[in-house]
């Protein structure tokens, strides 16, 4: 099956600054990578996704970069804000099914 | 509003006492699946299920059942709770198109003692 590895577990930024988020698949099938994000007290909620067909997708302060051949993706948050501290989990789906990485705690300080 | 509301938000029980956490979609989704969130575990898949009268396993499904009779219901029962399903639980829909986006509950905090 599918494992997805996600780095740092924690990123702390200075308000203003970029984010980046790292996150690495096995299985080259996979063909859908969404990103989640989760404030606290809540669920999990969509912010954006790419498929593999895509190489970048963008929107607004969010971004997302996908290198197929080195089976790897990231999220890119710029002019980082408060409400951007949250934790993010990065996900691959292989046949509808999506296994999540572990989660990146991000803080985001004034 | 579009939503998925599980109940209870929190729950205290001891070991062996059997429960259930209700969870109920008004989107009229087909797929409906359990994830359990564990610190550096992410969130990992309990059960699912396609439609209704159709349930499979996830990745760590011992000590769980599930039962879909109704597409929007589709509840998560603990017939002997044990300490180590000490945990954070979402349920979680979508449409039955595997790239569609996910909607959550907000969880239930679980403590077995």
């Amino acid at each position: 099956g599918e494992n997805v590895e996600q780095h740092p577990s924690t990123l702390s930024v200075q308000e203003g600054d970029s984010a980046v988020i790292k996150c690495t698949y096995s299985d080259s099938a996979s063909n859908y990578f969404p990103w989640y994000k989760q404030e606290l007290g809540k669920g999990p909620q969509l912010i954006i996704d790419i498929r593999s067909n895509v190489g970048e997708k963008k929107d607004q302060r969010i971004a997302v970069t996908l290198n197929k051949t080195a089976k790897h993706f990231s999220l890119h948050i710029t002019e980082t804000q408060p409400e951007d501290s949250a934790v993010y989990f990065c996900a691959g789906s292989l046949g509808g099914k999506l296994q999540f990485g572990a989660g990146t705690q991000v803080v985001v300080t004034p | 509003e579009a939503q998925v509301t599980q109940n209870p938000r929190y729950l205290i029980t001891v070991t062996g006492k059997k429960l259930t956490v209700t969870c109920s979609q008004n989107m009229n989704h087909e797929y409906m699946s359990w994830y359990r969130q564990d610190p550096g575990l992410g969130l990992r898949q309990i059960y699912y299920s396609m439609n209704v009268e159709v349930t499979d396993k996830g990745d760590v499904p011992e000590g769980y059942k599930v039962s879909r009779k109704e597409k929007r219901n589709f509840p998560l029962i603990l017939e002997s709770p044990s300490p180590n399903q000490t945990s954070l639980y979402f349920c979680a829909s979508r449409t039955g198109t595997g790239t569609s986006p996910l909607h959550f509950g907000n969880g239930t905090r679980l403590t077995v003692t």
